[in-house]
């Protein structure tokens, strides 16, 4: 089973430019999750998708981040413009939905963004 | 605010002893508990996902135990091998789908 795709794996980029993350879910995973994990924090939850509808974005700042899942497969995420704030690694994990086991989560390689 | 706090931040283990660590997180609007494993380089692997109090659930020399009345899990691993070096996560679902990692346990085994 191919696990969670994403690219690019690292992109450095100058503040105020844009930026775009693709990630491709499991198939079959109806949920899809993208995070931000900071240096020396834990992976914070941007955005949960299930199937092409949003379930949380409470956290994703909208002013200058975006997402969407087309179809209800692949997914993408855009920081337009960039802070330097934003550097972190970005992470897109997919699930099957609710089981007996709760949404266990399956993490791709995410992809390193460095703004400078 | 909600916060799921792990500890120790970091801990240097000798190749061949035992060692735990903990999770703690909100006792209310409990969902389920979920462990990963990170190593550098590599995607998070999820190691367990925990809903029941009282849960203890097994993979290998890794366990992992839940008390949601209290708010607390122990992530023991038996005879640390240098393949367990990682970063250890713990995530917190609520209810209404929050989900919220700690800052993670990393973990350096000295051969």
């Amino acid at each position: 089973e191919a696990g969670v795709a994403q690219s690019p794996r690292y992109k450095i980029i100058e503040k105020r430019q844009s930026v775009a993350f693709w990630c491709n879910p499991i198939s079959g995973h109806a949920t899809l999750y993208w995070y931000q994990q900071i240096l020396g924090q834990g992976p914070k939850l941007l955005i949960q998708f299930q199937n092409n509808g949003v379930v949380d974005d409470s956290q994703l700042p909208k002013d200058r981040f975006s997402a969407e899942r087309l179809k209800g497969v692949d997914s993408t995420l855009k920081i337009q413009p960039a802070k330097l704030e934003d550097s972190a690694v970005y992470l897109c994990a997919s699930s099957l939905d609710e089981g007996t086991d709760g949404y266990e989560q399956y993490f791709g390689p995410g992809t390193r963004l460095t703004v400078t | 605010i909600l916060n799921v706090e792990q500890s120790p931040q970091s801990l240097h283990v000798q190749e061949g002893d035992s060692t735990n660590f903990t999770c703690s997180f909100p006792s209310s609007n409990f969902y389920a508990l979920h462990w990963y494993r990170w190593e550098t380089a590599k995607s998070p692997e999820a190691l367990f996902v925990m809903t029941l109090n009282g849960d203890e659930k097994k993979k290998g020399r890794i366990s992992a135990t839940l008390n949601t009345k209290e708010g607390y899990s122990y992530l023991y691993i038996k005879g640390s091998q240098p393949e367990d070096s990682a970063t250890y996560l713990c995530a917190f679902w609520g209810r209404d789908d929050k989900i919220i990692f700690g800052k993670g346990t990393r973990l350096h085994i000295l051969p």
